[in-house]
């Protein structure tokens, strides 16, 4: 069975600084899809950033980025120029192409001023 | 160690049934969560309970209906299913402190299937 970690329960980070959220997973298949979700108090998961396990070439969204290492089977998300509206819980998730989902159990990004 | 069980983990339903989702969050965890997650779309929040009592909620259909037992258990009642209803499920749960944001452990998800 497919598994994802989040070694880091908190992180924080002053405004403007540069942030990385760590997640390794474990998954016998060689096709499959990473994401990061952020959950905003109101509990919504709103989606960061997406990876495709083929692409080779890391996935950017604006301040967002990730350091996807397959061998490594890691999943780090970067924050840069970080806001305050990205103080949040962060989740990374993996999906498998038989649709099988599994979330990490999240990081709590505070973001100071 | 103990993760969040939800079941069943697949169900088929026709149009206009009912289907009754559990989830039995990680123990000592006294909140729980429900998710919708559409083909292709982020995991929409439905409802959460905490202590048994709901404690926030989200976009729940009025016909889907949920409650949190004295064993902090959860069940996702959800009737006249309709097609667009066909999903993925998320149970999560979490021991929910002062902070209001909580470390959430995710359940594998029920896969609902209308037809």
């Amino acid at each position: 069975a497919q598994t994802v970690t989040q070694s880091q329960p908190e992180m924080s980070v002053q405004e403007a600084e540069t942030v990385t959220l760590s997640c390794t997973y474990d998954t016998s298949e060689s096709d499959y899809y990473l994401f990061w979700y952020k959950q905003p108090p109101s509990r919504q998961m709103i989606l960061v950033i997406r990876q495709e396990a083929y692409k080779q070439q890391n996935a950017t969204e604006n301040r967002f980025s990730v350091n996807f290492q397959k061998a490594a089977k890691s999943f780090s998300l970067k924050i840069s120029d970080s806001q305050l509206g990205d103080a949040a819980m962060y989740f990374c998730a993996y999906q498998s192409y038989g649709q099988n989902f599994v979330f990490g159990p999240g990081t709590r990004l505070s973001v100071l001023p | 160690a103990a993760g969040v069980i939800q079941s069943p983990r697949h169900l088929i339903k026709e149009k206009r049934e009912t289907a009754t989702l559990k989830c039995y969050p990680i123990p000592r965890h006294d909140t729980v969560y429900w998710y919708q997650q559409g083909p292709g779309q982020d995991p929409q929040f439905l409802i959460s309970f905490y202590e048994k009592m709901q404690s926030d909620k989200g976009s729940i259909p009025d016909r889907f209906s949920a409650q949190q037992f004295s064993d902090y258990h959860s069940e996702l009642n959800m009737s006249s299913l309709e097609l667009g209803d066909s999903a993925l499920y998320f149970c999560a749960s979490s021991l929910l402190g002062v902070q209001t944001l909580t470390l959430a452990f995710f359940g594998q998800g029920t896969r609902l299937t209308v037809v």
